[in-house]
């Protein structure tokens, strides 16, 4: 898998746009960019993932560079349950391969 | 649609003893992972089952952890004989096949994890 590059922490007001940016310099073509976070005491969460295209969900948009190599996971209105830590993985789409969690973005929500 | 569960949530036992964790997924997923986070360290991938193969055991430490998935349903993560360095949350993971599902390949399905510590 190709590597990721995030900052080891941000803080973000409660109810402003929390924007974690994440470098992935070396993404082959066929690898998407996943993003998953893991609040404190419970397991890993899937948020969103993308190949090339902006992607929005429920939970969050993901904007992805024109050239692939850096995206920014977007949550529009934090909360204090959004306090955890981010992970970007790059991922090819072929089931065999593993996803390998990096050290992450621990987010902190500031009332 | 019930998630994906581990039991014990929480397991204490001495240096050289025995635990067994088990995963129960989410109902239809082929796939199964097991992870694990020791503390102050990043999560890692231990192995991955597709049905009740192992496609992926690259991950486990030693000979001293054993996975099985007996029937392609839930699976159990064995330590035998458990040291101190055991201690962590081993989180298991399901997922769909990625062609039948319409959902992405790494969309995994997490567990809350079952925390073990080895005194």
């Amino acid at each position: 898998d190709a590597k990721t590059t995030q900052p080891p922490s941000m803080d973000c007001a409660e109810g402003r746009a929390a924007n974690l940016p994440c470098n992935h310099s070396t993404i082959s073509g066929n690898e998407y960019v996943y993003w998953y976070r893991q609040i404190h005491s419970q397991g890993p969460q899937y948020i969103i993932h993308g190949l090339k295209n902006n992607e929005t969900n429920e939970m969050a948009s993901l904007i992805i560079t024109e050239d692939r190599k850096s995206s920014t996971l977007i949550l529009p209105h934090a909360t204090l349950r959004d306090t955890a830590v981010y992970y970007c993985i790059v991922k090819s789409n072929f089931g065999n391969e593993k996803l390998t969690f990096g050290t992450g973005t621990r987010l902190t929500i500031i009332p | 649609e019930a998630g994906v569960t581990q039991f014990p949530s929480h397991s204490v036992i001495e240096k050289g003893q025995t635990v067994t964790l088990r995963c129960d997924p989410i109902s239809g997923h082929d796939n199964l992972y097991w992870y694990r986070r020791v503390m102050g360290k990043e999560i890692k991938f231990l192995l991955h089952f597709v049905k009740e193969s192992k496609q992926d055991e690259s991950g486990m430490p030693n000979n001293r952890f054993l996975a099985e998935r007996t029937g392609g349903t839930y699976s159990t993560l064995k330590v035998q004989p458990a040291e101190l360095e055991d201690s962590g949350v081993y989180f298991c993971a399901s997922s769909p096949h990625p062609g039948t599902s319409g959902r992405a390949a790494g969309e995994l399905f997490f567990g809350e994890g079952s925390r073990l510590t080895v005194l």
